[in-house]
This record gives structure tokens, sequence and C-alpha cells, in this order.
């Protein structure tokens, strides 16, 4: 089994200032983890992910996320927000011996971002 | 760039009719998948298919089933909608080979926001 947890629903920034999402993740095998944002009616886009290898990732629009396998976490960072990241973030896990490639989604993180 | 399309951004119905989502996507992806989103429940995995006319149930099949007669369209089926079954639909798609597990990225639509009054 696994699953995924995000711990703040919501998080509240300044432009400028660092961004934190927080992630936790159980899997029974080796993962691949996931960030995905979805601005206001939109589909979701994937942001990075980790396949075992390099466990800093970095992904698009200056996002990175380090995967702690001892701590069973993959947060979510980017040095200076800017407006156009309001929008929510989901940590997704999947595992290889998961049939048919399923991911299994956190509850999402909603990110405010104030000027 | 690889593209997903829903047939409806938007959709309105009475309970008890049948209902159909269509999902197209244009990367020759062998999997294929139909989500539900809702508030504070993020998503959750309705239906999946790894390969034309095979289906796997998700995590809340209830009340819905799918037809994947082609390789590039899946459609959501709800044969007697519910109020309860007012939500945001997203489909995916992802590579992967049929029949063997691989952990690839999916591929997401723009959602249909279907309401059931």
């Amino acid at each position: 089994a696994q699953s995924v947890t995000q711990l703040d629903s919501h998080v509240s920034v300044s432009e400028g200032t660092p961004v934190l999402l927080r992630c936790n993740y159980s899997s029974s095998y080796s993962p691949s983890l996931f960030w995905y944002v979805q601005h206001p009616n939109k589909g979701l886009q994937l942001l990075l992910k980790y396949t075992s290898a390099a466990t800093l990732v970095k992904g698009i629009n200056g996002f990175e996320a380090e995967f702690k396998k001892s701590e069973t976490s993959f947060h979510l960072t980017k040095p200076s927000a800017h407006m156009s990241d309001a929008a929510e973030y989901f940590c997704v896990v999947s595992s290889l011996k998961a049939a048919g490639n399923k991911l299994t989604f956190g509850g999402g993180t909603r990110v405010l971002v104030k000027p | 760039d690889v593209k997903v399309t829903q047939s409806s951004r938007y959709l309105v119905k009475r309970t008890g009719e049948k209902v159909f989502l269509e999902c197209v996507q244009d990367m020759d992806h062998e999997n294929m998948f139909w989500y539900r989103q809702d508030p504070g429940l993020g998503l959750r995995l309705i239906y999946f298919s790894y390969d034309v006319k095979m289906k796997e149930k998700g995590d809340i099949p209830e009340g819905y089933s799918v037809s994947r007669e082609k390789k590039e369209r899946f459609s959501l089926i709800l044969e007697s909608a519910s109020t309860n079954q007012t939500s945001m639909y997203l489909c995916a798609s992802s590579p992967g080979v049929a029949g063997i597990v691989r952990s690839y990225e999916q591929y997401f639509g723009p959602g249909t926001r279907l309401t059931v009054t």
C-alpha cells in the first residue's frame, strides 16, 4: 500500500520570499514521486519527478524537490515566489509494484502569493 | 507536446440521465485514467485502462463504467447520474508497454466540471 500526506492544506507567502511545501509518503516498494501544479480551472501540470536517480530534482519554473528516504519526505521548494505561483500543488507517489502505473495523490496544498 | 483533450469543460445533467465523458490523447499512450476531484479529497481514481478493451477498477468505481474501443479514446459513463456525482472529472494518459508496470508520469486533460441537478 502507498499513501501521501501533504502537511499543509494552505500556504501563504509574500512575493519574492521562499516557498516550502511539505510532503511525506509511505510505500512498500521503491517509489517514484512527482509534484504537480493546478492553476484555477485548469488540468494538472507536471512540475518535476523523482525516479531513483539524483535525490535533488529540479523542475520547471524554478522549483526543486529533495528526496529523503530516511525521512520518507519529498518537500518542494522555490527560492523566490512569483505571483504566477498561486495555485494548488499535489504531491504524488507511484510504486513499481502498483499495477497499471497507478498514482496516489496527496490532498493538495493551496498557495497564496501576496504582493 | 502531449495533448489530452476532454469533450466538455462544463456539463449540467439531470438526476437519472446517462452521461458520457470523452477523453482523447494524441501521443499513442497505452495507459489512460479517469479521476474525480473534490475539495479536500484530492484526486481519486475511478477507472484506468492499460490497453484497448482492457479496464481496471480504481478506488471509487461504484456508479461508473468505462469504455476503450480505440487506443486514443477513453470514455467514462455515468449510467444513472446522481447528485453525489457532481464533481470535476479529469482524464490522464501515460506511456508504458501494455502489461508491463512502469512508474511514468501522467499527462492530464483540462477537466470537465459536471453538475448533476
